[in-house]
């Protein structure tokens, strides 16, 4: 049974990088059938996903942060990686990481996900 | 701001049934599929419908959903008061290439 836990500080100073991690546990972190994301909720608003990585290498970015942001993974590890720089306090949000597999559903559906992290943007 | 439109909140009494409309476009869910998903206070979301109509294990029956064009519904039918939280229709979208959220549903159990 794959696990995800994330890890990452709750805090982080405007203007300085965020970087939060994915730890996949119970299976492989690549299949050719599965691509990652992550998705956040500021406080009072909406999901958004930030970005997806696919197998095959590609990565999709949200435009608003596009220039922002950097999605990677580490298969010696297990580790799905999210790095945001420059941030200031509208990225104050509950970050998620989550999976697709559409060996599962056929779908391109974000069907596991982290319990989230908290991270707020202050001085 | 997110292409796919939703209203703000729909209600009902235990037992109603409920409908949450969304709205996308050619470039969305006139291409590709839709998923829906349940968000609770204080947890992860959950996906509740995938490739337009389908449920995951586990998802009950009373939760259903159709597409129609660039249009989706999610029917709760039977609403129950665990069922009180977000939801939020999703799809990918090709202008530009990237996934995305629905401007998200609260539903209240009166």
């Amino acid at each position: 049974q794959l696990q995800v836990q994330q890890s990452g500080p709750g805090l982080v100073k405007p203007s300085e990088t965020l970087s939060l991690t994915c730890i996949v546990s119970g299976g492989p972190i690549i299949r050719k059938s599965c691509s990652w994301g992550w998705i956040r909720q500021s406080p009072g608003k909406g999901l958004e996903c930030i970005g997806n990585l696919f197998y095959s290498g590609n990565t999709y970015y949200t435009p608003s942060l596009r220039s922002r942001v950097t999605m990677s993974i580490n298969t010696s590890n297990n580790h799905f990686s999210l790095t945001l720089t420059s941030v200031t306090a509208a990225d104050s949000a509950i970050y998620y990481c989550a999976r697709t597999d559409t060996d599962l559903t056929g779908d391109y559906v974000f069907n596991i996900w982290g319990q989230g992290t908290m991270v707020t943007v202050s001085s | 701001q997110s292409v796919l439109t939703q209203p703000p909140s729909a209600s009902g009494t235990p037992g109603q049934r409920v409908t949450i409309s969304c709205s996308g476009s050619s470039s969305n869910m006139g291409k590709y599929t839709v998923n829906w998903y349940q968000h609770l206070p204080g947890a992860a979301p959950k996906p509740l419908i995938y490739n337009n109509d389908q449920r995951p294990s586990g998802v009950p029956d009373r939760f259903s959903g159709s597409k129609s064009g660039t249009s989706a519904s999610l029917v709760i039918s039977g609403l129950q008061s665990e069922d009180e939280g977000d939801y939020y229709c999703a799809a990918w979208d090709d202008s530009p290439e990237s996934y995305v959220f629905g401007t998200g549903t609260k539903v209240t159990v009166l």
